[in-house]
């Protein structure tokens, strides 16, 4: 079992739907989660970490974290062209633990 | 720098022949990562320093694998006898850590733009 599963795709969403990203991870005692975006070409960039169990919000981002499922996911409202990429879930122990991520979903927003 | 900085951005060599990569972190950062991604694929963890705490290494493929950090700052990994399957890139992340006092880091990482590797 890898440690941080996600969906490969790619998802396919219209411009304007709402765009839900999962991610399940194995180590129940993980404690910070984050989901980075990474366009083609580039290097990995945060969009939002959580910590504790329910949502947070950031702009058209929310990040839902379950830990009794062992379960985070992303969801983008009013996708963008500009959404267009992979989203890796990253997930790290404790604080003197590695990260790990998982091997991304490819989202694509079609106009 | 402002920003984390790898180089070479590419090299490529020869199958058998040794490489390095280096890789110099956000000024003040205590974490640095290395990972590799090929072509379509995810983030694969390599190695992991923390300050001073001997370096979590469980990532590393092979011995011919290795790195070391000098001074808490630059980091340099280094492949020997590079085999075809070496070919990726190779990203250095650094990030701030917070230890003790029930407190725990950010763990927001931030990348270089990567050493690709070509082993032909």
């Amino acid at each position: 079992q890898k440690e941080v599963e996600q969906n490969s795709g790619p998802l396919s969403v219209p411009e304007g739907a709402i765009a839900s990203l999962n991610c399940t991870y194995s180590d129940r005692v993980s404690q910070s989660f984050f989901w980075y975006r990474q366009y083609s070409g580039k290097s990995p960039e945060l969009i939002m970490s959580i910590y504790s169990n329910g949502d947070k919000e950031d702009g058209r981002f929310t990040a839902q974290l379950n830990k009794a499922s062992q379960y985070v996911s992303l969801l983008i409202r009013d996708s963008q062209p500009s959404d267009s990429a992979t989203y890796l879930c990253a997930v790290k122990r404790s604080s003197a633990s590695k990260i790990i991520f998982g091997s991304g979903t490819r989202l694509s927003i079609r106009p | 720098g402002a920003g984390v900085s790898q180089s070479p951005s590419n090299k490529v060599t020869e199958k058998g022949k040794d490489v390095e990569l280096r890789c110099d972190p956000i000024s003040g950062h205590t974490a640095l990562y290395w990972y590799r991604q090929s072509l379509g694929q995810g983030l694969e963890f390599l190695i992991y320093f923390q300050g001073n705490s001997a370096p979590d290494k469980s990532g590393l493929p092979s011995d011919r694998f290795s790195a070391e950090r000098t001074g808490g700052s630059v980091s340099t990994l280094t492949i020997q006898r590079t085999q075809q399957e070496d070919s990726a890139v190779y990203l250095c992340a650094s990030s701030l850590a917070f230890e003790g006092s029930g407190r725990w880091g950010t763990g927001e990482l931030f990348f270089g733009e990567g050493s690709r590797l070509t082993v032909l």
